[in-house]
């Protein structure tokens, strides 16, 4: 399968503790999108990455949260001190830079449940 | 700022029945709009885009939708659907980033459910 890879597809943990997922791009998309998706809700912009730089961030990342992408290829988005409220899919999405039609290849997603 | 509203947040529909999906957005430039799908425990699939041109476009799975400017909408329809086209479906405008990417800002997305 040569798509967005996200891991680990799901994750419980207690209030108070650190996660960490990975999302491994489409080999070639230079350009990586994270995404926070509530119930009910649609999904909502984190951080972008065009190669290793990240080049924008939502009000939403709080201090807490931190992404990486220090190859220029796969990702991480860390979580520190967990909450309730951060129980949420997070989603990966990528696109290479010569597609500008704002189509982005979604990975399934990391739910992450915290207790 | 660009948005997106759908007001349905779900449509109960029976099998091989018409079915419309509303969106309706809100920018004060050119827009690209796009329609996507979301599976039980899958990721986000791209149905269609309206990037310029014909405002009649037709995506996968027998799905189209109409860009209406004057009404600022892009609601998306099937003529007859199937039960395997229950999911969420979410509407998304598109807003440039000052990095140079492409940001999508989703609607609240539409339950389809399909029923025999």
């Amino acid at each position: 399968d040569t798509g967005v890879s996200q891991d680990p597809r799901h994750k419980i943990t207690k209030r108070g503790q650190n996660v960490t997922f990975r999302c491994d791009p489409i080999s070639e998309h230079n350009r990586l999108y994270w995404y926070r998706q509530t119930l009910g809700q649609g999904p909502e912009f984190l951080t972008y990455f065009q190669n290793e730089a990240q080049l924008e961030k939502s009000r939403l990342l709080s201090d807490r949260f931190s992404a990486e992408r220090p190859k220029g290829s796969f990702s991480t988005l860390e979580i520190q001190r967990t909450e309730q409220g951060d129980s949420a899919m997070y989603l990966c999405a990528s696109i290479p830079t010569g597609l500008n039609t704002g189509e982005l290849f979604f990975g399934e997603g990391s739910r992450l449940t915290v207790l | 700022a660009q948005s997106v509203t759908q007001l349905d947040s779900q449509v109960p529909v029976f099998e091989e029945a018409p079915v419309e999906l509303r969106c309706n957005y809100s920018s004060s430039v050119s827009v690209y709009l796009f329609w996507y799908v979301q599976y039980p425990n899958q990721g986000l699939q791209l149905l269609l885009k309206y990037l310029s041109g014909s405002t009649l476009v037709k995506g996968i799975n027998g799905f189209e939708a109409e860009f209406n400017k004057s009404q600022t909408s892009f609601h998306l329809r099937k003529p007859s659907v199937h039960i395997s086209d229950t999911a969420e479906y979410f509407c998304a405008v598109i807003y440039r980033l000052t990095g140079g990417g492409n940001k999508l800002t989703f609607g609240t997305g539409t339950q389809l459910k399909v029923e025999l």
